[in-house]
């Protein structure tokens, strides 16, 4: 298994750009995240899907659009990139409820915002 | 307060040393708690959770005080390979929502020679 995978692993954009990020999991996880991690900070949650067809916002949904039209994949979309959205931003995935089941992270986006 | 709080370091120690790291949490009907571990331009992943009889994992013991609302996490016999950040990772389960994990900042640890 390949676990989860993210592409690409950088890209740097100009204010106002918009790109796709994509994460994908093999492990047939219902559950699927998207975080940003910020220097020195904790990670925030983003988006988060429960199952396909179905996604949420986490605490920072502002300037980004999940979707999840299979159970492998959930997509991150930034619109109209800014500099604030310069962060690493990680996909994730669990089986089941976060309460008790492991979160598993892809290796990470590191976005730049020009 | 803070939802997670954490020591940033660093923990600089020697091999060999003992060194823990302990993580408050200000809601108190959390009820899942998790050490990530973070290795520098890495990925988390999971370390252990967190029981609430404390638990045991070879050089690792995690340890939950819900009276005092924190979480520790002892390593011993530390080794170079354990240099990295712990995240203390803390599931507030407000009203059974399920994506709201809360992640605190990090501590980080370095093992010299």
């Amino acid at each position: 298994n390949a676990g989860v995978t993210q592409t690409p692993k950088f890209r740097i954009l100009k204010i106002g750009q918009s790109m796709t990020l994509q994460c994908a999991q093999d492990m047939n996880h219902n559950y699927m995240y998207w975080y940003r991690q910020d220097p020195g900070m904790g990670l925030k949650l983003i988006y988060y899907s429960v199952g396909a067809g179905i996604t949420d916002k986490g605490e920072v949904p502002n300037g980004y659009n999940v979707s999840r039209s299979t159970t492998e994949d959930f997509p991150l979309r930034l619109e109209l990139a800014a500099p604030s959205q310069t962060s690493v931003y990680f996909c994730a995935s669990s089986y089941g409820s976060l309460n008790t089941d492991t979160q598993y992270f892809g290796p990470g986006t590191r976005l730049t915002v020009l | 307060r803070k939802e997670v709080e954490q020591d940033p370091g660093p923990f600089n120690v020697p091999e060999g040393a003992t060194v823990a790291f302990n993580c408050t949490y200000s809601n108190s009907a959390s009820q899942s708690f998790f050490w990530y571990r973070q290795d520098c331009r890495k990925e988390p992943k999971l370390l252990m959770s967190v029981y609430s009889s404390g638990n045991e994992d070879g050089r690792f013991t995690a340890q939950l005080n819900r009276a005092s609302q924190y979480i520790s996490l002892l390593i011993r016999d530390s080794k170079l390979s354990d240099s990295a950040t712990y995240l203390c990772v803390v599931n507030p389960d407000y009203g059974g929502s399920q994506g709201n994990l809360i992640f605190g900042k990090g501590t980080k640890l370095s093992v010299k020679p």
